[in-house]
């Protein structure tokens, strides 16, 4: 199936830095989501992104639709201890449906 | 209870034992999804229910096997596992009729097979 290259794998970083995260894909994709997922948890939808260009935020977190289609970015700005997890894109290309295809995750560890 | 709640929690079961996963789905939602997720990989659909009938079926194993009673509720009845089968699952439901057709995650079920 399609694979989604999100990176970077895994990010330390103090309490208080930006943080920058990307997802590239092979396909054009007519929908990108970003999701967090605690430990013992399952991910919970952060941003939904619907057109290419498109600038979303959801407080101190920013994701970009990439022009060409093919990826996406996460920005989390003046991190805190709780934006620790793993954070992962998923993709939907016009015509599969429902069907999502993930990314590899990005783990955030942030150092108080 | 609230958004999608899945149970158990854990399980540990032989390589003999027959168990069953379940999802309840509290938002109203007509597509239903499993997920199997195993450390540094990503996520890998298993089974898509829209509106009760099973529309995707990703070469999974038949000692795996849903069952959809209703939209709301969606099982995986589990049986003869391997111990590579150890891993979280996911249950995931959708509003099939929305174009944007975001999935929202229960918390899963940890399963480990010995």
């Amino acid at each position: 199936g399609q694979q989604l290259n999100q990176s970077p794998q895994s990010m330390f970083i103090q309490e208080g830095e930006d943080v920058s995260m990307n997802c590239t894909s092979s396909s054009i994709f007519n929908t990108w989501l970003w999701y967090k997922q605690d430990p013992g948890e399952g991910p919970v939808l952060l941003i939904a992104l619907y057109k290419a260009g498109e600038l979303t935020s959801n407080g101190r977190l920013t994701a970009q639709f990439g022009i060409t289609r093919k990826d996406s970015f996460l920005n989390i700005s003046a991190s805190i201890p709780s934006d620790v997890g793993i954070y992962f894109c998923a993709g939907r290309q016009m015509d599969t449906g429902n069907q999502f295809y993930f990314g590899t995750g990005t783990s955030l560890t942030v150092i108080p | 209870e609230t958004g999608v709640t899945q149970t158990p929690r854990h399980l540990v079961m032989g390589m003999t034992n027959k168990k069953s996963l379940k999802c309840e789905q509290h938002l109203g939602h007509n597509a239903m999804y499993w997920y199997k997720q195993s450390a540094k990989k990503p996520l890998e659909l298993m089974f898509v229910y829209n509106f009760k009938e099973q529309t995707e079926n990703n070469s999974v194993p038949s000692r795996f096997s849903p069952e959809c009673p209703n939209s709301s509720h969606l099982f995986l009845h589990l049986h003869t596992l391997q111990p590579e089968d150890s891993a979280l699952y996911l249950c995931a439901s959708s509003n099939a009729w929305l174009v944007n057709n975001e999935q929202f995650f229960g918390p899963g079920t940890r399963l480990t097979v010995l």
